[in-house]
């Protein structure tokens, strides 16, 4: 089956760090343009970040310098690092996979996503 | 930094079409224009891309549009299960994308 699934969710103190992991089955991470997409409770989305099949990552304004997006090719993985978080970091965090079909891969348009994991962010 | 902006609600009874708007605040090329769907408690799901088109098993009574720095999604013949939340997403350039703040359609 095709999926994603999220995990590394939690509380933590401001200031604090966390490592979010998502986790793909029926398809190669490394094969793909790979996101992730925030959305603070009650709100609307907000994309954080992007990984290129080449491996290049990019960042919105609001995560740069915090957050650092890597994928680990030998368990199909990809994990958010979260540094200096604040309680605006709050909220569920989605792994994304971008569409792909017979024309070719569209990094920027998002068709598969993960359950969601919630970061909470408070003292 | 450019931003997207939705009216925050829209309307329409069963069978009617509604259209919400998706417009930038700034000048730019806005063609990589995605729709996405979410009802209460579930995940988004891509409904349009590139500014029109489908994704495979997304009803045609969905459809996009573009004009000016303004796109546009359609819903025509609305259903009570189209009633939900809906976010367009653009490509800005500089490898960053940027989501609209949400448009909450009710089917009354």
């Amino acid at each position: 089956e095709v999926q994603l699934v999220e995990s590394g969710g939690g509380l933590v103190q401001p200031g604090g760090s966390l490592r979010l992991s998502c986790a793909a089955s029926g398809f190669t991470v490394s094969h793909n343009y790979m996101s992730w997409v925030r959305q603070a409770p009650g709100k609307g989305l907000e994309w954080v970040s992007i990984i290129f099949s080449g491996g290049d990552s990019f960042y919105a304004d609001s995560v740069k310098g915090r957050f650092t997006l890597s994928r680990q090719n030998f368990d199909n993985t990809l994990d958010l690092q979260m540094n200096s978080l604040r309680p605006e970091d709050t909220a569920v965090y989605y792994c994304v996979r971008a569409y792909c079909s017979s024309a070719g891969c569209y990094p920027w348009y998002f068709d598969l996503w993960g359950q969601g994991t919630l970061v909470t962010v408070s003292s | 930094q450019s931003a997207l902006t939705q009216p925050p609600s829209a309307s329409g009874s069963p069978g009617q079409s509604v259209t919400i708007s998706c417009t930038g605040t700034t000048s730019g090329d806005y063609k990589y224009v995605s729709w996405y769907q979410q009802h209460p408690g579930k995940v988004p799901r891509l409904i349009i891309f590139e500014v029109s088109k489908r994704p495979s098993g997304v009803p045609d009574r969905f459809s996009g549009s573009y004009s000016g720095n303004t796109a546009s999604l359609t819903v025509s013949g609305l259903r009570a299960e189209d009633e939900a939340a809906y976010y367009c997403f653009s490509y800005i350039g500089n490898n960053e994308g940027v989501f609209g703040g949400g448009t909450k359609l009710t089917v009354l």
